[in-house]
């Protein structure tokens, strides 16, 4: 029962473009929203994260875009550089206390020099 | 800036034997956590504490086991390995409360492969 999920499991950009990558939950009591970014043979890095008060979010080149009517959040980067290549996980939790906090499969994101 | 350590990097086990996978932080988080990951299901949440003493199941608990003595250490114990258990294992620490927005701090995972 994947309750975060991301259909595209790779994307791939030229440099500068805007990278979009996806997101769908099912859980309507998912409050909050985090995006992480794993490199090879590394833990995953946390990246950036939305409250459900909020429509979007943004940290420098990196914005999340929150539809809550729609279940779907989005991540955009923009410029996209080749060091943003990596595999992007979205992540949902219903509580504030981290306990419960799920996980899509990832995408992975190439982006050509 | 250690943050979260995990060892050993790399295991291989066969079919019934168990071990100990370890974990720890220096940052004095109260909450930290154990994933797997597996091709196409993203990461999957076995075992959490939320502080020394406390532990709960998550999401895929059976064929380990946990527990919290200190703040800093969060071994996850596998009693009996199978083939299932070949996965890539994440430990992950965070503050609760206010800090939850910033998200867990991940370490680099530990492979484990029973054979």
């Amino acid at each position: 029962d994947q309750q975060v999920k991301q259909n595209s499991p790779s994307l791939s950009v030229q440099e500068g473009r805007i990278s979009i990558l996806n997101c769908d939950y099912t859980n309507s009591m998912f409050d909050y929203f985090l995006w992480y970014k794993k490199y090879p043979a590394e833990g995953p890095t946390f990246l950036i994260s939305i409250s459900s008060i909020k429509d979007k979010n943004e940290d420098g080149r990196f914005t999340v875009f929150l539809n809550k009517s729609a279940k779907h959040l989005s991540l955009h980067i923009v410029p996209s550089q080749p060091g943003d290549s990596a595999v992007y996980f979205c992540a949902a939790s219903a509580s504030y206390n981290n306990n419960d906090m799920r996980f899509g499969a990832g995408t992975r994101l190439t982006v050509k020099p | 800036n250690a943050g979260v350590t995990q060892t050993p990097k790399f295991q291989v086990l066969k079919t019934g034997q168990s071990m100990t996978l370890q974990c720890a932080q220096d940052m004095n988080h109260e909450y930290m956590s154990w994933y797997r990951q597996d091709p196409g299901m993203g990461l999957r949440l076995i075992h959490y504490s939320v502080g020394a003493g406390i532990t709960d199941q998550g999401e895929v608990p059976n064929g380990y086991n946990v527990s919290r003595s200190t703040t800093e250490d969060f071994p996850l114990r596998l009693l009996s390995a199978a083939p299932s258990q070949t996965s890539v294992y994440f430990c992950a620490s965070s503050s609760t409360g206010t800090d939850f927005l910033g998200g867990y701090t991940f370490g680099s995972g530990t492979r484990l492969t029973v054979v």
